[in-house]
């Protein structure tokens, strides 16, 4: 079955510098995709990023980008130039196949904190 | 404005007492999802459901219900037999023809059992 595992429960950072959180994964399959959601204090769930695995180039998205190391199975996500706004939780998760469809396998989130 | 919405924005249950949580959508998806949240974890899928009159079970299906008659609608059911039920509930749909667009999270309800 597949697993997403994020080990960093906290990360902290200053406002304008860059952090990078943590996710690996574990699947047999040789097609998924890779999802990062921010969770703010309101709950809503905000979708950042995605990931292919036949994807040659790491995805970007603004100031998010997915350094993608399919040999070590690790998407971190890469946060440039920190906003107090970054501040929440942030949730790797991964396609589960063969579903065909979008079901999705959650990490246990990182918590976010950018201070001035 | 297209978008998912989950009313009540709060709940409280009374043990014993089965309540059904709203969630609507409005982007014409095909695909609609429902998971607990519990503090300091991740999401875990109870059901889901991929067409009108079709659900499946997710990982943690025991002690729920879903029906999805229509389309833009996906109650779930927290019944009695759900031994624990407080937590952050989520609701999320996706267009079954696109597997790797995201999926879209309404503003979650929040149920306490007293």
């Amino acid at each position: 079955a597949q697993k997403i595992t994020q080990t960093q429960p906290g990360m902290f950072v200053q406002e304008k510098e860059a952090v990078t959180l943590d996710c690996t994964y574990d699947t047999s399959d040789p097609s998924y995709g890779l999802f990062w959601y921010k969770q703010p204090s309101s709950g809503e769930m905000i979708f950042l990023i995605y990931q292919g695995s036949y994807d040659q180039q790491n995805a970007t998205e603004g100031r998010y980008s997915l350094n993608f190391q399919k040999a070590r199975k690790s998407a971190n996500l890469v946060i440039s130039a920190s906003q107090l706004g970054d501040s929440a939780m942030y949730f790797c998760a991964m396609r589960d196949p063969p579903a065909g469809f979008q079901k999705l396998v959650f990490g246990t989130g990182t918590r976010l904190l950018v201070s001035p | 404005d297209g978008g998912i919405t989950q009313s009540p924005k709060y709940l409280f249950r009374k043990e014993g007492q089965n309540v059904t949580l709203s969630c609507e959508q409005n982007l014409n998806h095909d695909a609609m999802y429902w998971y607990r949240q519990d503090p300091g974890q991740g999401l875990r899928l109870i059901y889901y459901s991929q067409i009108v009159n079709d659900f499946q079970k997710g990982d943690i299906a025991e002690g729920y219900s879903v029906s999805r008659e229509k389309k833009e609608s996906f109650p779930l059911t927290v019944t009695s037999a759900q031994k624990n039920p407080t937590a952050f509930y989520l609701c999320a749909s996706s267009s079954r023809l696109a597997p790797d667009r995201e999926q879209f999270f309404g503003p979650g309800t929040r149920l306490t059992v007293l």
